[in-house]
């Protein structure tokens, strides 16, 4: 059973780069079949999706995130990471590390707890 | 951006009722609809995929159907721990994008 969790800051000062870490339990982010992405949750609201990553190195961000956000994957560490630039308030919200299945709806099928990051200094 | 509009907001319903949860696109979506379920605190959790396929593990009283722009969720008799918030997502087209979310809550 795929197991994601997410780690990094909980705290991030405006103007810098929120980085977080999504680790891969159970499966592997070198194989086909599967994107793997991030997703966050501001306060008492909604979903957003951020954007993913595929095994070739293709990448699919949310295009009004896309000139601030980078996801990456290590596959010698079984590992995803989102970088967002140049954070504001806006940016405070729970993120979530996630599975998408390739074809069809690509739902996501697997998430991670979550790791809740404030942008504040 | 698809806009994904969810109805009702807020509802309230008792163990055993027939609670249906809409969603509709502000264009066509064919069936690229999921739906998922979040509990406080909690991740999400795939419950519907394809607008009416039930996710492995999801019980059946879990059902979802519609096409184009409308959706459907519905729970056949509610349980206890049906009491959540319950969202809709289209991958239609890039941004994927979700609904505002659905809180069910106990009357």
């Amino acid at each position: 059973q795929v197991q994601l969790q997410e780690s990094g800051p909980g705290l991030v000062k405006p103007s810098e780069t929120l980085a977080l870490t999504c680790t891969v339990s159970g499966g592997s982010i070198s194989l086909g079949g599967y994107y793997w992405g991030w997703v966050r949750q501001h306060p008492e609201k909604g979903l957003e999706w951020i954007g993913y990553i595929y095994y070739t190195g293709e990448n699919f961000y949310n295009p009004s995130l896309k000139s601030r956000v980078s996801i990456s994957g290590d596959k010698s560490k079984n590992q995803v990471s989102l970088r967002l630039r140049s954070v504001t308030a806006a940016d405070t919200a729970v993120y979530y590390c996630a599975r998408a299945s390739v074809g069809g709806a690509s739902p996501f099928d697997t998430w991670g707890q979550g790791t809740r990051v404030t942008v504040s200094s | 951006d698809i806009q994904m509009t969810q109805s009702p907001s807020s509802l309230w319903a008792s163990v055993g009722d027939r609670v249906k949860i809409t969603c509709r696109a502000s264009q066509t979506i064919t069936t690229y609809l999921n739906w998922y379920q979040q509990k406080p605190g909690k991740s999400p959790r795939l419950l519907i995929f394809e607008a009416s396929n039930l996710q492995s593990g999801v019980p059946s009283r879990f059902s979802g159907s519609g096409s184009g722009t409308d959706f459907t969720l519905t729970i056949s008799s509610l349980q206890p721990e049906d009491f959540a918030s319950y969202f809709c997502q289209q991958t239609y087209s890039s941004p994927s994008t979700f609904g505002q979310g659905s809180k069910l809550q106990i009357k």
